[in-house]
């Protein structure tokens, strides 16, 4: 059973247009929602995180959006470059260790 | 400072075979994690060491798998007779303890032939 789930598993955007992904979970016991960037031939990297008593956290150009009432969270790009072309994993966290991934979105900025 | 290294970047094997995977943790950091990728696939959380503990194996998908942490710092994940859909990336986090960032190392690309 998958506990986070992503949308969309792809998506392409114009240089300057503001992609948003989507995640919802069912857990009510999670505490920490992390989005993850990864490029080709790397491993994933921390690029903003939320905590579930805010509703939105902004960070350069990238922002969360949180829904605690329908257990949703989606990640918004401003202005997006094509250097933002890469794949991002929202994820859920329990107080303790354990982590849950989405499945992946692959971004693709067309100059 | 250096991050998570990986060893080897890429391996490919015959099925049937077995392999070994390091990981280098960052120095200093007690949590260290195991994660595979495949393609079109999340993260698939396999094995978690913290400290001294005993290690969390619940992500481990069959007795194929095994992972041990030498003196608190490098970790050998190891694939008994190989299967084709063992093929992914497999990546490596560490944590401090306590830390919710997880810093992932490149990772081991396994290609079972």
């Amino acid at each position: 059973q998958q506990q986070v789930k992503q949308s969309p598993q792809s998506l392409i955007v114009q240089k300057g247009g503001i992609p948003i992904i989507n995640c919802a979970y069912e857990n009510t016991a999670f505490d920490y929602f992390p989005w993850y960037q990864q490029f080709p031939g790397k491993g994933p990297a921390l690029l903003i995180a939320i905590r579930p008593d805010v509703s939105e956290k902004k960070e350069g150009r990238f922002t969360i959006s949180f829904n605690k009432s329908a257990k949703q969270f989606s990640l918004h790009i401003m202005d997006s470059q094509p250097g933002d072309s890469a794949t991002y994993f929202c994820a859920a966290g329990l107080t303790g260790n354990q982590f849950y991934f989405g499945t992946g979105t692959s971004l693709t900025v067309i100059p | 400072g250096a991050g998570v290294s990986q060893s080897p970047s890429n391996k490919v094997t015959e099925k049937g075979k077995d392999v070994e995977l390091r990981c280098d943790p960052i120095s200093g950091h007690t949590a260290l994690y195991w994660y595979r990728q495949s393609l079109g696939q999340g993260l698939e959380f396999l094995i978690y060491f913290q400290g001294n503990s005993a290690p969390d194996k619940s992500g481990l998908p069959s007795d194929r798998f095994s992972a041990e942490r030498t003196g608190g710092s490098v970790s050998t994940l190891t694939i008994q007779r190989t299967q084709q859909e063992d093929s992914a990336v497999y990546l490596c986090a560490s944590s401090t303890r306590g830390g919710r960032e997880r810093f992932f190392g490149p990772g081991t690309r396994l290609t079972v032939l």
